[in-house]
């Protein structure tokens, strides 16, 4: 258990649905992050959140849509998504401001395969 | 494009062995490094992190950070069949807002 809790854990939608990705810290940090990961990439950073201001969109599609209403939770609206779209999604979180370590403390990830 | 490179592997090492693992990074100012364990099907999870040059020790754990090579190691001594895992190593850039990670070196510790 890592504090950070990933909703739901396995996805399987179409490439006209629409689903989201939820994602909730309860660590008390003030930074979260989504990453997505492929077989044999690298995870790929795709936003990121400090105090709930986007701070990095890593070029990510507009199919990907990430939604902050709080510290504590993140949200990651998907739509029209392509197979190739299939991957881990990780959501993480760390501590923003003068006690910023860097650290991230990752979630368990959602499955996701898009048909 | 900043780059966080590693060897794939996998690294097949005998229980009991020191396990040595590599990373180089392309980003001269960087001054945040960690290392991540990942086990199969499992998210990452921190085992290190260093930010200065030198050594950094943590039980059977020693991150090596070495900033003018701009290439940051860890060891695992007494290697354990629990140890098998891919390890990522992830930099914090300059501008401080991402993190960026290598592909990861997959470890396997034989009995």
């Amino acid at each position: 258990e890592t504090g950070v809790t990933q909703t739901p854990r396995h996805l399987v939608m179409g490439m006209t649905n629409k689903k989201s990705l939820k994602c909730e810290q309860h660590l008390g940090h003030n930074a979260m992050y989504w990453y997505k990961q492929s077989a044999k990439k690298p995870l790929e950073l795709m936003f990121v959140y400090n105090f709930k201001e986007q701070t990095e969109n890593n070029s990510v599609p507009s199919r990907f849509s990430p939604e902050c209403p709080n510290s504590s939770h993140l949200f990651l609206h998907l739509h029209t998504l392509q197979p190739e779209d299939s991957a881990l999604y990780l959501c993480a979180s760390s501590q923003a401001g003068t006690a910023d370590t860097g650290e991230l403390f990752f979630g368990e990830g959602s499955r996701l395969t898009v048909l | 494009q900043k780059e966080v490179e590693q060897n794939s592997g996998p690294l097949s090492v005998p229980e009991g062995a020191i396990a040595s693992l590599n990373c180089t990074y392309s980003d001269r100012v960087s001054q945040s490094f960690f290392w991540y364990r990942q086990y199969s099907g499992k998210s990452p999870e921190l085992i290190m992190s260093i930010y200065s040059n030198g050594d950094k020790e943590d039980g059977r754990f020693t991150a090596q950070l070495n900033k003018a090579s701009q290439y940051v190691s860890l060891l695992i001594r007494d290697s354990q069949p629990s140890d098998s895992a891919t390890y990522l190593c992830a930099v914090r850039d300059s501008s401080a807002s991402k993190i960026i990670f290598g592909s990861g070196t997959r470890l396997s510790i034989r009995p």
